[in-house]
């Protein structure tokens, strides 16, 4: 079956890096194209940006273009979101979620989200 | 970016009821519409994709309706499990995502 497995929660410092990776599997990595995706304390959702697995092309949402970072590793069927400079404003829930390649569609399966907490 | 208004912000109902959402983007996206639930701690579920097709395994209870600018999703009896906080989302990149309706027990 579809699975993207995230990795576990993170506290971080303002001012640091965070790497949220998203493991996939039950599917062709390639075939889809993974999208991230964060939700803030009692907020809406909120679109960063995606990566064609297959070639690494990547599109940024441009609030984030200066400070993300998404890259892939075919060979481990995961996909990567790098955040840098954080503030206390990126305390949040993080999301991958993947979309079939090609198509203008939502996603249909997502991650299970990895809270990341920014704290001094 | 594509604006999305999604109203009410809140609604209380009671098992059985007819549930309405809408959704309005600030700017045509045809067909380019899905609808997610969501529940406490939880990823997103997707329930519409396309403004009306209902996804795979989702009871037919659910339904939605719009293209263009307005949209609507349709809960015809709502069900205990139901109680959760609705999403509307447009695909057109940059994505955009109205901010949630919360459908509570009346």
């Amino acid at each position: 079956q579809v699975q993207l497995v995230q990795s576990g929660a993170e506290v971080k410092k303002p001012g640091a890096s965070v790497k949220v990776s998203c493991k996939t599997s039950g599917y062709t990595f390639t075939t889809y194209v993974i999208h991230w995706v964060r939700q803030a304390p009692g907020q809406s959702l909120e679109w960063m940006g995606w990566i064609d697995t297959d070639n690494g092309n990547t599109r940024y949402s441009q609030k984030f273009h200066a400070r993300v970072t998404i890259t892939r590793d075919t060979s481990a069927s995961t996909a990567d979101m790098e955040l840098s400079s954080l503030t206390s404003e990126d305390t949040a829930v993080y999301f991958c979620a993947r979309v079939l390649s090609g198509v203008t569609a939502g996603p249909d399966y997502w991650g299970q989200g990895t809270l990341v907490t920014v704290s001094s | 970016d594509i604006q999305m208004t999604q109203s009410p912000s809140t609604l209380s109902a009671s098992v059985g009821d007819r549930v309405t959402i809408t959704c309005r983007a600030s700017q045509s996206i045809s067909n380019w519409l899905a609808w997610y639930q969501q529940k406490p701690g939880k990823a997103p579920k997707l329930l519409i994709y396309e403004a009306s097709s209902l996804e795979s395994g989702v009871p037919s209870r659910f339904s939605g309706s719009g293209s263009g600018t307005e949209f609507t999703l349709i809960i015809s009896s709502l069900q205990p499990d139901d109680f959760a906080t609705y999403y509307c989302h447009q695909y057109k990149t940059p994505w955009t995502f109205g901010q949630g309706t919360k459908v509570e027990i009346k």
